[in-house]
């Protein structure tokens, strides 16, 4: 089956340190790979995503991502983080069956 | 604000209670889709539309999940004789159809608090 698996729950951070965020999925075949963020109060919305092309994506607000096929996984990255980033994020993958198949989320707190 | 909409936004019921939840999605997308997630857990799929049509149901919804969307266009989830453990958060997304590549727009959420 497929599963996405999000490596910390937690991160604390404080402001300009430089961030990364581990994703890694199980699923051989293509797969359609998307990260989305959740800030406080607010909806689920689309940070960035990757179909095909270039492995390394670039999202909004300056994040990026890099699908790493021969390691199952699409890391989740900014250079430096504001206090605005403070939120929750989650990895998700399409496989076979068209259905986003989430992780757990991580939750991001940026000190100011 | 044209997002996708959902409500109730928060909703407490005795157990044994049904409730029924709707969404609105943005008026031009013909995908709706229903999660559900618990908290410290990512969003867990329930069940999909296109137009009218629910495409597929999700094993996780048992007998006393309904969903339907009889015109195409808005959605309800009804929940009947609910357990402690339906207490979650109700998502509601939708889409364009573009094949593989369309982005969910997400609304804010229904809350079910089961007593």
């Amino acid at each position: 089956a497929q599963s996405v698996s999000q490596h910390n729950h937690h991160v604390i951070l404080s402001e300009a340190a430089s961030l990364e965020l581990g994703c890694n999925y199980s699923y051989g075949g293509t797969v359609n790979l998307f990260w989305y963020v959740q800030y406080p109060g607010q909806h689920l919305q689309l940070l960035l995503k990757y179909f095909s092309g270039d492995p390394l994506v670039k999202g909004i607000k300056g994040f990026e991502a890099e699908f790493i096929k021969s390691k199952f996984s699409f890391n989740l990255r900014k250079p430096s983080v504001q206090w605005s980033d403070t939120a929750e994020y989650f990895c998700a993958v399409r496989g076979s069956n068209y259905q986003l198949i989430w992780g757990a989320g991580t939750k991001l707190i940026i000190k100011p | 604000d044209t997002g996708v909409s959902q409500n109730p936004r928060h909703k407490i019921t005795k157990r044994g209670q049904n409730v029924t939840f709707r969404c609105d999605p943005i008026s031009e997308h013909n995908r709706l889709y229903w999660y559900r997630q618990t908290l410290g857990q990512g969003p867990e799929f329930l069940t999909y539309f296109q137009n009218e049509a629910q495409l597929e149901k999700s094993r996780l919804l048992s007998d006393r999940f309904s969903a339907e969307r009889p015109k195409g266009s808005f959605s309800t989830l009804e929940i009947q004789r609910t357990e402690q453990g339906d207490s979650a958060m109700y998502l509601c997304a939708s889409s364009l159809n573009s094949g593989n590549t369309g982005e969910l727009f997400f609304g804010e959420g229904s809350r079910l608090t089961v007593l």
